[in-house]
C-alpha cells in the first residue's frame, strides 16, 4: 500500500545521455511535487502540479522537463546529463496546494552521473 | 540570509534526554511550519506540523512556535538512540501560491547511549 512510489530507485548514467524519472501516488492527492536534494543534504523545490497544472517552476535548466499526464502521476525527464545533476530526486505529494497541507515524500530516486 | 536556518550539528544528547533543535525564518509571512526526519539513505517523514503561535505536542515531540521572533523548534523528550536522524524545518509561505515548501539544510541529532 505504498502511497508515493518512485522508479527507478537508483540510476547510473553517462553525461549527455537523456533520462526519466517516474513517480505514482495512491494517496488521492491533487498536488504533486520534484525535489532535489544535493550532496550536502539540502533539499530544494524544483516543480509543482496541481491538477495537472504547473504552478510552481523554479530556476532549473530547461534540460529538465516534468509532465504529469493525470493527477496521480507526475515524471521527471531530463536530457543531456551533466555531472552536476547527480544527487537525490524526490517526489511528494498533497492534498491541495494551498498553505496548511503536509507533503508526503517518495523514496528517492539516487542518481549518479559518470 | 537564508530563508530557514537550521543549526547542521551534530547535536549530541544521552539517551533519555530532551533534544531541542531550532529554526529560524526570514519571510514574516509564513503560514505553515512543518518538522521532518530523515534518516540516512531514506526520504524525508513529516512528525510535526504548527501553524499557530504556541505549543504543540504529540507524544515525545513538541513543536514551538513564535512567528514574533520568526522561530520554530522542536523538543524530543526522553530521547532514544531511534531518533538519530537529521531534522528538517520546513516553512511554506505565501509564494507559489501558497504551495512552496522551502526547507532549512537540518539539524543532524545523535542519541548517545
Amino acid at each position: 500500500d505504498t502511497a508515493v512510489s518512485q522508479t527507478p530507485k537508483y540510476l547510473v548514467t553517462q553525461m549527455g545521455n537523456d533520462k526519466s524519472i517516474k513517480c505514482e501516488q495512491n494517496l488521492g492527492h491533487d498536488t504533486m511535487y520534484w525535489y532535489k536534494q544535493d550532496s550536502k543534504k539540502f533539499l530544494k523545490i524544483m516543480f509543482s502540479y496541481n491538477n495537472k497544472e504547473l504552478i510552481i517552476n523554479e530556476t532549473v535548466p530547461n534540460r529538465f522537463s516534468p509532465k504529469s499526464p493525470d493527477k496521480a502521476h507526475l515524471n521527471l525527464h531530463i536530457n543531456s546529463l551533466e555531472l552536476g545533476d547527480s544527487a537525490v530526486y524526490f517526489c511528494a505529494s498533497s492534498q491541495g496546494p494551498t498553505s496548511s497541507y503536509e507533503q508526503y515524500f517518495g523514496p528517492g530516486t539516487r542518481l549518479t552521473v559518470t | 540570509q537564508k530563508e530557514v536556518e537550521q543549526n547542521s550539528g551534530p547535536l549530541s544528547v544521552p539517551e533519555g534526554a530532551i533534544a531541542s533543535l531550532n529554526c529560524t525564518y526570514s519571510d514574516r509571512v509564513s503560514q505553515s511550519f512543518f518538522w521532518y526526519r530523515q534518516y540516512s539513505g531514506k526520504s524525508p517523514e513529516l512528525i510535526m506540523s504548527i501553524y499557530s503561535n504556541g505549543d504543540k505536542e504529540d507524544g515525545r515531540f513538541t513543536a514551538q512556535l513564535n512567528k514574533a521572533s520568526q522561530y520554530v523548534s522542536l523538543l524530543i523528550r526522553d530521547s532514544q538512540p531511534s531518533d538519530s536522524a537529521t531534522y528538517l524545518c520546513a516553512v511554506r509561505g505565501l509564494t507559489g501560491g501558497g504551495n512552496k515548501l522551502t526547507f532549512g539544510t537540518g539539524t543532524q541529532l545523535k542519541v548517545e547511549l
